[in-house]
């Protein structure tokens, strides 16, 4: 049973555009949120974070949007930068739980 | 310091070899994951510390034996794996205690089992 799905397996932008990457949640328990990026045969690296009490949090070219009640969020990276390019994972937490659940992640690639 | 460090970066075993997987914080996290990410898939939790002390552990084969010597130091001992094991092992830390859970990943080993 996935409880994080991210149903795009990737997306295609252009240099200087928008990318949205997108995320669904079946948990209704889950109330942080989580966005990685990850290289090739490298660890995830933190992006950008949003807790449920909020449904907006930007850091510079990312801004992250949740919507409880469709139990989604989604990652906006303007403008996109070629080295961009990775894959993104969603993840997903419970307040007092120590388990991060991932989705499958998003290949992105910006082209220029 | 947001490092979290990982040796060896990659690893060649036989199935009947016994190898350690380390894996280093001193970020002061009091919680230490081990997760497992095969090719194309994402990362699974298979372990996590928290103050030292196991406090999940995702029904991981016995071959897999996790160790916290210490709040820093996180070890993972392999005994007698098999080739589907070969995988991209990360280790990660987050401040633990609790709340938020925002880790931290090492860079990761290549184990491939032969």
């Amino acid at each position: 049973d996935q409880q994080v799905k991210q149903n795009s397996p990737s997306l295609s932008v252009q240099e200087g555009r928008i990318s949205i990457l997108n995320c669904d949640y079946t948990n209704s328990m889950f109330d942080y949120f989580l966005w990685y990026k990850k290289y090739p045969a490298e660890g995830p690296t933190f992006l950008i974070s949003i807790s449920s009490i909020k449904d907006k949090n930007e850091d510079g070219r990312f801004t992250v949007f949740l919507n409880k009640s469709a139990k989604h969020l989604s990652l906006h990276i303007v403008p996109s930068q070629p080295g961009d390019s990775a894959v993104y994972f969603c993840a997903a937490s419970e307040r007092y739980g120590n388990k991060l659940v991932f989705g499958a992640g998003t290949i992105l690639r910006v082209k220029s | 310091d947001t490092e979290v460090t990982q040796t060896p970066k990659h690893l060649v075993m036989g199935m009947t070899n016994k190898k350690s997987l380390k894996c280093e914080q001193h970020m002061g996290h009091r919680a230490m994951y081990w997760y497992k990410q095969k090719a194309k898939k994402p990362p699974e939790l298979m372990f996590v510390y928290s103050y030292e002390k196991l406090s999940i552990n995702e029904s991981v084969p016995s071959r897999f034996s996790p160790e916290c010597p210490n709040s820093s130091l996180l070890n993972l001992h392999l005994h007698a794996l098999q080739p589907e094991d070969s995988a991209l092992y990360l280790c990660a830390s987050s401040q633990g205690g609790g709340g938020y859970t925002e880790a931290f990943f090492g860079q990761g080993t290549r184990l491939t089992v032969v």
